[in-house]
C-alpha cells in the first residue's frame, strides 16, 4: 500500500531533550515536506526537500533540523525542544515539485513539550 | 505574502443539507487551488483541485470553482452525509514548488 508513515504518533517530552520524528514514504517520491498544525493557523511548512541531499527552509524553520540522506526518509529533528513546539506535525510527499502533483500526508505526530 | 482565508467553523448541518464553505485567497501570479479534508485522527487527503481560472474541481459530490475575479474557491456539496464530518482546508500553491499555504480549516459536523 502506497503510504507515508510517521513515528511516533504521540510523544510527550521535556524541554531540552533532543528528539527525532521519522517520516518514510514508499512511493519513490522526490519531494518531501514537514508541516506543523496549530489551532486557528492551519498548517505551516517547516522544511522541505526537493530530492536527496537537497533541503530548504519553509515558513517556520526555527528550532528544527532535517536531513535527506535517502529518498524515502525525511526525519525531523528537534535538538532542544521548547513548549512552543507543542503541536501536531505532518510529513508529506509528492512525486516531484510542482503544483500538479498531489501531496500525500502521513497520519500525524502529536508532540507535547513540557 | 500569499494567504488563504476560510470561513470560521464549526459548521453544523443536518444530513442531506446543502454545504458551502467559503474560501478566498491573496496571491501574486496564478496559483493552483486545493481543498484538503482531514478525518478524525488521520492525515490530510486531497479532495479536489483547480489549476487555472474557471476550472471546476470535483470529487465525491464536492465541487469548487476557481474564480479569479473574486479570488475565491468556495467548496460546495448538494447533500451532505454524516460521513462528511471532518475538517476542511483550503490551500494554494503559488510558487509551483508544492509549498502549500493553508487556511485555518473549517470543522464540519453533520448529524442525522
Amino acid at each position: 500500500e502506497a503510504q507515508v508513515t510517521q513515528n511516533p504518533r504521540y510523544l510527550i517530552t521535556v524541554t531540552g531533550k533532543k528528539l527525532t520524528v521519522t517520516c518514510s514514504q514508499n512511493m519513490n517520491h522526490e519531494y518531501m515536506s514537514w508541516y506543523r498544525q496549530d489551532p486557528g493557523l492551519g498548517l505551516r511548512q517547516i522544511y522541505y526537500s526537493m530530492n536527496v541531499e537537497v533541503t530548504d527552509k519553509g515558513d517556520v524553520p526555527e528550532g528544527y533540523k532535517v536531513s535527506r540522506k535517502e529518498k524515502r526518509n525525511f526525519p525531523l529533528i528537534l535538538e532542544s525542544p521548547s513548549p512552543n513546539q507543542t503541536s501536531l506535525y505532518f510529513c508529506a510527499s509528492s512525486l516531484s515539485p510542482g503544483s500538479h502533483n498531489e501531496q500525500f500526508f502521513g497520519p500525524g505526530t502529536r508532540l507535547t513539550v513540557l | 505574502g500569499d494567504s488563504v482565508t476560510q470561513m470560521e467553523g464549526p459548521v453544523t448541518l443536518s444530513e442531506e443539507a446543502f454545504l458551502t464553505i467559503n474560501c478566498t485567497y491573496t496571491a501574486t501570479g496564478y496559483p493552483s487551488l486545493f481543498w484538503y479534508v482531514q478525518y478524525p485522527g488521520e492525515g490530510l487527503q486531497l479532495l479536489l483541485k483547480a489549476t487555472k481560472a474557471d476550472d471546476k474541481g470535483s470529487n465525491k459530490g464536492f465541487e469548487a470553482t476557481y474564480r479569479k475575479e473574486t479570488t475565491s474557491f468556495h467548496l460546495e456539496k448538494g447533500s451532505v452525509q454524516v460521513s462528511d464530518s471532518a475538517v476542511y482546508f483550503c490551500a494554494l500553491d503559488s510558487g509551483g514548488y508544492n509549498k502549500l499555504i493553508f487556511g485555518a480549516g473549517t470543522r464540519l459536523a453533520v448529524h442525522p
